[in-house]
C-alpha cells in the first residue's frame, strides 16, 4: 500500500523565520514520483516540485529548497526567510509507477507566517 | 499554460437533488481526476479516467459516478446530494502515465458545495 504522511498539521512562524515541512512516504515500489503542491487561500493547487526515486539529488528553487533522503522515506521541503505570502497549506503527493496515474496525497500542513 | 476549469465556484444544493460538477481541460490531457478535500482529511480521490468513456474508481467512490464523453470534459455527478457530501471538490488533469515526466497534474480552482 502507498502513503504519505504529513506529521505537522499546523505550523505558525514569524516572518524571516526558516521552516522545514515534513513527508513521509510509504511505498514498496522501487520506481515512484514525488511532489510538492502549494494551496493558497485561492484554493488552487500550485505545483512546486516533481522528484523521481533515482533521483536523490537536493534541490534548491529561490527561498525552497527539497531534501530526499529515500535511506528514511522521506522528502521535506525547507522554506527559507520565510514571507507573509508563502501562508498556505502545502501538500506532499506519492505517484507510483505500476499503480496507475492518480497522485496519493498527504493530509496537508498549513503554513501561517505573520509579520 | 494548462488550464484546467472548473464550471462553479459556490453551488449550494438541497438534500436529494442530482449535483454535476463540470471540468474542462485545454490541454488535450489523456487523464483527468476528480478529488474531494476536508480539513484534516487532505485530498481524496473519488474518481479517475485515462481515457475517453473510461473510469475508475478511486479511494471514496460511493455516492458519486463521472463521465467522459469527450477529451477534454469530466463530470463529477452526485446522484441524491447528502450532508455528508459538503465539501471542496478538486478537478485535475495530466499528460501520460507514470513512466513519463510530464506526470504533474494541474488542479482548477476548486468547487465549495454546500449540501442544505
Amino acid at each position: 500500500a502507498q502513503k504519505v504522511t504529513q506529521a505537522q498539521t499546523e505550523i505558525s512562524v514569524v516572518e524571516k523565520e526558516d521552516v522545514t515541512l515534513d513527508c513521509v512516504y510509504e511505498t514498496r515500489d522501487t520506481t515512484y514520483y514525488l511532489f510538492w503542491y502549494k494551496q493558497p487561500p485561492s484554493g488552487e493547487l500550485v505545483f512546486l516540485i516533481r522528484r523521481n526515486s533515482f533521483d536523490e539529488q537536493n534541490e534548491i528553487s529561490g527561498r525552497y529548497s527539497w531534501n530526499f533522503q529515500k535511506s528514511t522515506s522521506s522528502f521535506n521541503f525547507t522554506i527559507t526567510a520565510s514571507q507573509v505570502v508563502d501562508s498556505a497549506v502545502y501538500f506532499c503527493a506519492l505517484l507510483v509507477f505500476w499503480s496507475g496515474t492518480a497522485l496519493i496525497f498527504g493530509k496537508g500542513t498549513t503554513l501561517s507566517v505573520s509579520s | 499554460d494548462v488550464k484546467v476549469t472548473q464550471s462553479s465556484r459556490y453551488l449550494v444544493k438541497r438534500t436529494g437533488e442530482k449535483v454535476f460538477l463540470e471540468c474542462v481541460q485545454d490541454m488535450d490531457h489523456e487523464n483527468m481526476f476528480w478529488y474531494r478535500q476536508d480539513p484534516g482529511l487532505g485530498l481524496r480521490l473519488i474518481y479517475f479516467s485515462y481515457d475517453v468513456k473510461m473510469k475508475e474508481k478511486g479511494d471514496i467512490p460511493e455516492g458519486y459516478s463521472v463521465s467522459r464523453e469527450k477529451k477534454e470534459r469530466f463530470s463529477l455527478i452526485l446522484e441524491s446530494a447528502s450532508t455528508n457530501q459538503t465539501s471542496m471538490y478538486l478537478c485535475a488533469s495530466s499528460l501520460g502515465t507514470a513512466p513519463t515526466m510530464n506526470t504533474e497534474a494541474f488542479f482548477g480552482q476548486g468547487t465549495r458545495l454546500t449540501v442544505v
